[in-house]
């Protein structure tokens, strides 16, 4: 069964220092996301991709963040200067487009910034 | 501002105990109502959509069903490997991201 794979699982990092996440979406999908998840908290989105352009992003996805398509299989995001604030878990989704709210979510990146 | 609470926070049942979660929601134009399943350390997993008052889904134990102000999750004669978090989320009228509630653990103890 196709899945949406996350690397890396786990990454620590010092605040100030630059932080990739990468995702190998579904390969037939077309729409991708990034969402987090503060511990203890509600999954928030934050970026929402198609047509190798950002459609939709919230106030979170400040200009500390960006996202690229560098190849046809990979999506990045990357966090220029994290934060102590950027401590969370970190989802990438990938969708079809017949049902736009059918999500398939990887296994998340948790980041921890100290 | 698109809004999402879900109750209780927490449930336990025991095997074999029915119950309900509750989904309610303020929304500009929905589009789609959805349910997701979280097991501990790992993404969200799509169960149902729901796109308009009246309709239901169900799915083995499960079945979701949606008013103009709310969705209900049914679990029917649940069992320990349905304990998880279920999250409801909304998607309104402008862009694709969905909003999703805070979530309800459920655990079932045999």
């Amino acid at each position: 069964e196709p899945e949406v794979t996350q690397t890396p699982s786990h990454q620590v990092t010092q605040m100030g220092q630059e932080v990739i996440l990468r995702c190998v979406p579904i390969s037939n999908h077309l729409y991708f996301y990034w969402y987090r998840q503060i511990l203890g908290q509600k999954v928030e989105f934050l970026v929402s991709f198609y047509n190798n352009e950002i459609s939709e992003k919230s106030e979170i996805f400040d200009d500390q963040f960006s996202v690229e398509r560098p190849d046809g299989s990979n999506f990045t995001l990357k966090i220029r200067s994290t934060k102590l604030e950027d401590s969370a878990m970190y989802f990438c989704a990938s969708g079809g487009g017949t049902n736009i709210g059918e999500l398939f979510f990887g296994e998340g990146s948790r980041l921890t910034v100290l | 501002e698109d809004q999402v609470t879900q109750s209780p926070e927490a449930l336990r049942l025991q095997e074999g105990e029915s119950s309900s979660l509750n989904c309610s929601y303020t929304v500009s134009g929905l589009r789609g109502l959805f349910w997701y399943r979280q097991d501990p350390g790992k993404g969200p997993e799509f169960l149902f959509t729901l796109y308009s008052a009246g309709e239901e889904k169900e799915k083995e134990r499960l079945k979701a069903t949606l008013t103009k102000k709310e969705s209900f999750l049914h679990i029917t004669a649940p069992k320990p490997e349905d304990s998880a978090t279920y999250l409801c989320a909304v998607q309104g009228a402008y862009g694709n991201k969905l909003v999703f509630g805070a979530g309800t653990i459920l655990r079932v103890k045999s």
